[in-house]
């Protein structure tokens, strides 16, 4: 049974640094795309970002380009979704999700991660 | 980037009625297009995959048309379940951006 489960939420302040984590189980790690979707509190699904753990190629949405980093750990299945410097805009519940058996969409995601950014 | 506008924002109906979204895109996606459907406080679920394939264990009830920029989700006859957000998303050109989602409201 293909499983991502994401790590806990996450209260952190203004400017600190924060790396939230998907594991894969259940499939070939190394074989599919795993991405980063982030959706604001009562707003819409946006499209952060995307990583093919077998050689790490990695896509960026322009708009969080440079302001997150996406990596993974092909040894643990393992991806993860990290800040340098959080904002209170940063605020947001992070899902991760794999694309499987449709092709490049998300047919598996993760139970998401509240990300929550307050002084 | 290309942009998804989603219309309209809000569709209000009855149980029982047909839904018809639509989802259209700044530049051709040829048939690159899924939708999602969003029920508050749960994951999205993929329903359509290019544009017109039901995913596994999505009812018949659910059909997706359209391709070059112009794509419609359509719900035959509503469940009360179906009541929900949805989302469509392109895989033609990184970054596979969204849709801003259409919420189907009971009426």
């Amino acid at each position: 049974e293909v499983q991502l489960v994401q790590s806990g939420a996450e209260v952190k302040k203004p400017g600190e640094s924060l790396k939230i984590s998907c594991k894969g189980s259940g499939y070939r790690f190394t074989s599919y795309w795993i991405g980063w979707v982030r959706q604001m509190p009562g707003k819409g699904l946006e499209w952060m970002g995307i990583i093919y753990p077998g050689d790490s190629d990695t896509r960026y949405s322009p708009s969080f380009q440079g302001q997150v980093t996406i990596s993974a750990d092909k040894s643990i299945s393992t991806a993860y979704l990290q800040w340098s410097s959080l904002k209170a805009s940063d605020t947001a519940m992070y899902y991760c999700a794999i694309y499987y058996g449709s092709g490049q969409y998300f047919d598996y995601w993760g139970q998401g991660t509240l990300v929550t950014v307050s002084s | 980037e290309i942009v998804l506008t989603q219309s309209p924002a809000t569709l209000s109906l009855s149980p029982g009625e047909r839904a018809s979204l639509s989802c259209r895109a700044s530049q051709s996606v040829s048939s690159y297009l899924a939708w999602y459907q969003q029920k508050p406080g749960q994951v999205p679920r993929l329903l359509i995959y290019d544009a017109s394939n039901r995913a596994t264990g999505i009812p018949a009830r659910f059909s997706g048309s359209g391709s070059g920029t112009d794509f419609t989700l359509t719900i035959s006859s509503l469940e009360p379940e179906d009541f929900a957000v949805y989302y469509c998303q392109q895989r033609s050109n990184w970054p596979h951006t969204f849709g801003g989602g259409t919420k189907v409201e009971i009426k």
